[in-house]
């Protein structure tokens, strides 16, 4: 069975270091998800892509954190100086079609800790 | 906007026992409605969903919901539990034409054997 790819599995870092989140989409999904997990809370969307085209980035918050999918395949989501706030999981999730009410497959997740 | 409450950040039954998890939303228009489970270091996994059509809707793992617009509610059962259960449930909810899903805080299930 196809699923999303995330690496690496777990991450620590050392504020104001660079730190990148990888992610392999199922084979033909078009729109792909980065979410935000803060401990005993619910995923946050951060950004969404169509193809190589990002959607909504209402929530990335754009001073240190960017996000890109090149070839409209694998998306990068990167920050830049990390923060103590930024301590989540990373999630990413991908869909065949745009629409909320198609599936999203999650990908295991990036585990990020900022010391 | 639309919003989603999971009543219980923790909740806990025995082996067999009937599983009850609360999800209330807020929307202004009709909306589409998740439940997901998390099991530990891991992703999210769709349970089920309701679009439109039948409010009662049947997942995977022998969970169901039911859809009640009266109440506001989609509360997520199962007649009875199995240890395999224990994991963290999340409950969103999606619009029409907005795409993005807002997920609720989640509740934690444990099973007691």
């Amino acid at each position: 069975e196809a699923e999303v790819a995330q690496s690496p599995r777990y991450k620590i870092t050392e504020k104001s270091q660079a730190v990148a989140f990888w992610c392999d989409p199922i084979s033909g999904h078009a729109t792909l998800y980065w979410y935000r997990q803060i401990l005993g809370q619910g995923p946050e969307l951060l950004v969404q892509f169509q193809d190589e085209s990002v959607v909504d980035d209402s929530q990335l918050p754009k001073d240190r954190f960017s996000a890109e999918r090149l070839k409209g395949v694998d998306s990068t989501l990167k920050i830049q100086p990390a923060e103590l706030g930024d301590s989540a999981m990373y999630l990413c999730a991908s869909s065949s079609q745009t629409g909320v009410h198609h599936e999203q497959y999650f990908g295991p997740g990036t585990r990020l800790t900022v010391t | 906007a639309q919003s989603v409450t999971q009543l219980g950040s923790h909740v806990s039954v025995s082996e067999g026992a009937l599983v009850l998890l609360r999800c209330n939303y807020s929307s202004s228009v009709p909306p589409y409605l998740f439940w997901y489970v998390q099991y530990p270091n891991q992703g999210l996994q769709l349970l089920l969903k309701y679009t439109t059509g039948a409010t009662l809707v049947k997942g995977i793992n022998g969970f169901e919901a039911e859809f009640k617009k009266s109440e506001t509610s989609f509360h997520l059962t199962k007649p009875s539990a199995h240890m395999s259960d224990a994991a963290e449930y999340f409950c969103a909810v999606g619009l029409s034409g907005n795409e993005k899903l807002t997920f609720g805080t989640g509740t934690r299930l444990t099973i007691i054997p």
